[in-house]
């Protein structure tokens, strides 16, 4: 079956860092969405990409789409405190089952 | 609108017992999810709905059971709670123009369950 996996499974940076976390498709992707986990509390969507080679920018946190939308990455520029959490994506093949990869989970050091 | 309201927010289970767990929105959502997140996993898709009365198996379906009789309610049971149930479940609609397949995600506030 289809497998999404992020890499990497922990990360912890000083604040002002920049953080970045990838995410690997074993198939092709219709599309792929990123969620965002609080410490404590449940998935929030952040956004959706659609089309090959997309990019996406939401203030301080740019999301790209692979070419061959196998693959995306999210990338977060000085970071703050309030960036803590656990970031997911998540694809579909084009069917109704969304899978989710493991998550990266961000710890900031003040 | 409330969102998904899902209760009880906390429940332990002894082995053997059986339980509930309550998930509802007011976003008349047609699409409805269970997961399961063990600690420091990712979320595990048990069961789905694309609309009343029907219902259909995500990736780990065993031990549990759900039902669609509306469109707002997407109850999971669990019918002989084990050790290895103990997770936190969340519930999740989202809407579907069209086939919707990539419409975005509401979950609720999540069930952490304990079975000992």
């Amino acid at each position: 079956g289809q497998q999404v996996m992020q890499i990497p499974q922990y990360q912890h940076v000083q604040e002002g860092e920049d953080f970045t976390t990838y995410c690997n498709s074993s198939t092709t992707l219709s599309n792929i969405q990123w969620y965002k986990q609080r410490p404590g509390g449940h998935p929030v969507f952040l956004i959706q990409l659609v089309k090959s080679g997309e990019v996406k920018k939401q203030k301080r946190l740019t999301f790209q789409f692979g070419e061959a939308k196998k693959n995306s990455s999210l990338h977060i520029t000085a970071t703050q405190t309030t960036d803590v959490g656990t970031y997911f994506c998540a694809g579909h093949q084009g069917a109704q089952k969304l899978v989710f990869g493991q998550g990266t989970r961000l710890t900031i050091n003040p | 609108n409330a969102g998904v309201t899902q209760t009880p927010k906390f429940r332990i289970l002894k082995i053997g017992q059986s339980m509930t767990l309550q998930c509802t929105q007011d976003m008349n959502h047609n699409y409805m999810y269970w997961y399961r997140q063990d600690p420091g996993m990712g979320l595990k898709l048990i069961y789905y709905s694309v609309g009343a009365g029907i219902t259909d198996k995500g990736e780990v379906p065993n031990g549990y059971n759900v039902s669609r009789s509306t469109t707002e309610d997407f109850p999971l049971r669990l019918e002989l709670a084990a050790p290895s149930q103990t997770s936190v479940y969340f519930c999740a609609s989202s809407y579907s123009p069209g086939q919707g397949f990539d419409s975005p995600l509401h979950f609720g506030n999540g069930t952490r369950l304990t079975v000992t």
